[in-house]
């Protein structure tokens, strides 16, 4: 199947700082999402972008879809110690047939106050 | 509106056993898919129903197996049950399942002893 490579793998930041993370792919997508999991819980939607080049914000958070449509980038700004958790890329690829997505591995984030 | 819904929330077999975890979408939500999230192999992608029909399925043994119901709501079923089947049991609905966002559920934590 796919492969997204995601990373970091993990990060360790002080409160305040900026964050950034990317997702890479060895073929085009045509969505991409980016997900917060907490432990314990499913993950959660932040973002999603649907079209080459999109620069989408979500209060801190902005996320990108790369231009030659294999990469996706999520930055936080002025990290806080709720953004503690495993952000999660996720793509479609323009072959899937109904509602496939391949995650990747995940970014564990760790915000020291 | 409501989120996505999943029962049990949490689970405990032993080998050889079978289960049945069910998932509620969201209201309007006709695309269903399930996923097995664990430490080791990260979020793998299990099958996604759409209008009561499998319309994808990864790549896992035939001892998994799902249905959905005329209402959209969906149900997975796990037959002789191996230690390897402990994770977390994650569906995540979508409007139609193509080109579309995921919501995902809190996912039911099954343990297999």
């Amino acid at each position: 199947g796919q492969q997204l490579n995601q990373s970091p793998q993990s990060m360790f930041i002080q409160e305040g700082e900026d964050v950034s993370m990317n997702c890479t792919s060895s073929s085009i997508f045509n969505t991409w999402l980016w997900y917060k999991q907490d432990p314990g819980e499913g993950p959660v939607l932040l973002i999603a972008l649907y079209k080459a080049g999109e620069l989408t914000s979500n209060g801190r958070l902005t996320a990108q879809f790369g231009i030659t449509r294999k990469d996706s980038f999520l930055n936080i700004s002025a990290s806080i110690p709720s953004d503690v958790g495993i952000y999660f890329c996720a793509g479609q690829p323009p072959s899937a047939t109904g509602n496939q997505f391949y995650f990747g591995t995940g970014t564990s984030l760790t915000v020291i106050p | 509106k409501a989120g996505v819904t999943q029962t049990p929330r949490y689970l405990i077999k032993t080998r050889g056993q079978q289960v049945t975890l069910s998932c509620s979408p969201i209201s309007g939500h006709r695309s269903v898919s399930w996923y097995q999230q664990t430490p080791g192999q990260g979020l793998q992608f299990l099958f996604e129903y759409f209008s009561e029909t499998q319309r994808n399925k990864g790549n896992f043994p035939g001892r998994f197996s799902g249905r959905q119901f005329s209402n959209s709501r969906s149900e997975m079923n796990v037959s002789t049950l191996e230690l390897g089947d402990s994770a977390l049991y994650l569906c995540a609905s979508s409007r139609t399942g193509s080109q579309d966002t995921q919501y995902f559920g809190p996912g039911t934590r099954l343990t297999v002893l």
